[in-house]
């Protein structure tokens, strides 16, 4: 079946530095792909909706130069937090939609010291 | 690791039929569990969730679902559906000690009207 491949797994930063986070359709082409964040005893947030080869599209309150959003092909797209600060430590995850299902990604914990 | 079994792919029901939709995980810790749906062009939106307390959770649009722990389930259920119901459900499970979500691969719900 269809697979979401994210990458990495778990990453502990520094404050100041820039994460990048992968999200791959590994065997069908997603011309829609969503990032999502997770805070401890919340439900899930969507930050934005990615669209291969335009612009990502962010949901209400979600910094577009903090959170940039790359979707240069149909299986690739990238979430970095730039200058990160303690407060993005959060559970990041994407998921990645063909025309009939919605597929996730492992997901990725992000820790900023 | 943990892991979310959702196990019917695709359930097809007629109108006021009732509904339930099942969901194990495998995780012996505390866990959190949510329930979302994602309606036909439309983003993913919270059915509802249990962190703690009662077992049986209700939930928006009739739906509810009730934590079994001894049977590591959190099956969605519903009286009786309408076709407005028809979308793609998924199961998560969200654990605090490694702060990890995990998503079921789905389910894809059809009411006939």
């Amino acid at each position: 079946g269809a697979v979401v491949s994210q990458h990495p797994s778990w990453v502990i930063c520094k404050s100041g530095t820039s994460v990048k986070i992968e999200c791959r359709s590994l065997d069908f082409q997603a011309t829609t792909m969503f990032w999502y964040r997770q805070f401890p005893k919340q439900s899930l947030m969507l930050m934005a909706t990615s669209n291969e080869g335009s612009k990502a599209t962010y949901e209400q309150g979600v910094e577009k130069d903090k959170f940039l959003i790359n979707h240069a092909s149909l299986t690739l797209s990238t979430l970095t937090v730039t200058s990160a600060h303690p407060e993005d430590s959060s559970f990041y995850i994407c998921s990645a939609r063909t025309r009939e299902k919605l597929f996730f990604g492992s997901g990725t914990q992000l820790s900023v010291l | 690791a943990q892991s979310v079994s959702q196990h019917n792919h695709h359930v097809i029901l007629s109108e006021a039929a009732s509904l339930e939709l099942g969901c194990n995980y495998s995780y012996g810790g505390t866990v959190n569990l949510f329930w979302y749906v994602q309606y036909p062009g439309q983003h993913l939106q919270l059915l509802l969730k249990y962190f703690s307390g009662d077992p049986l959770v209700k939930g928006i649009k009739g739906f509810e679902a009730e934590f079994i722990k001894s049977k590591f389930s959190f099956n969605l259920r519903k009286p009786s559906v309408q076709w407005s119901d028809t979308a793609e459900y998924f199961c998560a499970v969200y654990t605090g000690a490694n702060s990890k979500l995990t998503f079921g691969k789905g389910i894809t719900l059809s009411v006939r009207p």
